[in-house]
């Protein structure tokens, strides 16, 4: 079966850090771009970064660059994403996704990132 | 504020069509053929129902259907059942800076 699944969410305070885990199952990871994407709660989703098979071709979001970094473990059929600084408007649930070509066809149920004091 | 606009909801009874519209601008929905749309159950994660505009993943029912026009997508779900009640997203791609937008969402409910 085809499966995204992420770790590593909870509760931060501002300037804290968290990282996140996608274990990926069921197809071959190392064939795919990977990405996350995030969605506060009752507001749209928002893509938050990429990364390409290789680990090369890294791209972020303008509200992230700087703070997160997106990883990945072939070997471990594993996407990360550090997240450093974090503020309150990085609150949100956090999905990792596949990249279908120009198509984010396969989604993980989310990991929620909570940041308050 | 995201991206793309989207009806907060729609609704229908069983049987009945419901028609999602999805507008962005040149820069995305009017400048590429791959716009996607997402069902989504709450917890659960998003599913790909359309991708590149009209093309249907495997699986998915051929009640679903896109098209666009201009800068402009739309999702129609076709017989509605009650297993469609769920909340629908569009995506676009929108180039190499910023690779993926979306809307907010809109919850579709059978009545």
């Amino acid at each position: 079966e085809l499966q995204l699944v992420e770790s590593g969410g909870g509760l931060v305070q501002p300037g804290g850090s968290l990282r996140l885990s996608c274990a990926a199952s069921g197809f071959t990871f190392s064939n795919y771009f990977m990405h996350w994407v995030r969605q506060v709660p009752g507001k749209g989703l928002v893509w938050v970064a990429r990364i390409k098979i290789d680990g090369s071709g890294i791209r972020y979001a303008d509200s992230v660059r700087g703070r997160f970094t997106i990883s990945r473990d072939n070997a471990k059929n594993t996407l990360y994403l550090q997240m450093n600084s974090l503020r309150d408007d990085d609150t949100a649930v956090y999905y990792c996704t596949r990249d279908g070509a120009f198509t984010l066809d396969l989604w993980g149920q989310g990991t929620m990132v909570t940041v308050s004091s | 504020q995201s991206a793309l606009t989207q009806p907060p909801s729609a609704s229908g009874s069983p049987g009945q069509s419901v028609t999602i519209s999805c507008t962005g601008t040149s820069s995305d929905v009017g400048g590429y053929n791959y716009v996607s749309w997402y069902q989504r159950y709450p917890g659960k994660a998003p599913k790909l129902m359309i991708f590149e505009v009209s093309k249907r993943p495997s699986g998915v029912p051929d009640r679903f259907s896109g098209s666009k026009s201009g800068n402009t997508a739309s999702l129609t779900v076709s017989g509605l059942q009650a297993e469609d009640e769920a909340h629908y997203y569009c995506g676009s791609y929108a180039g190499i800076n910023n690779p993926f937008v979306f809307g907010a969402g809109t919850e579709v409910t059978v009545l």
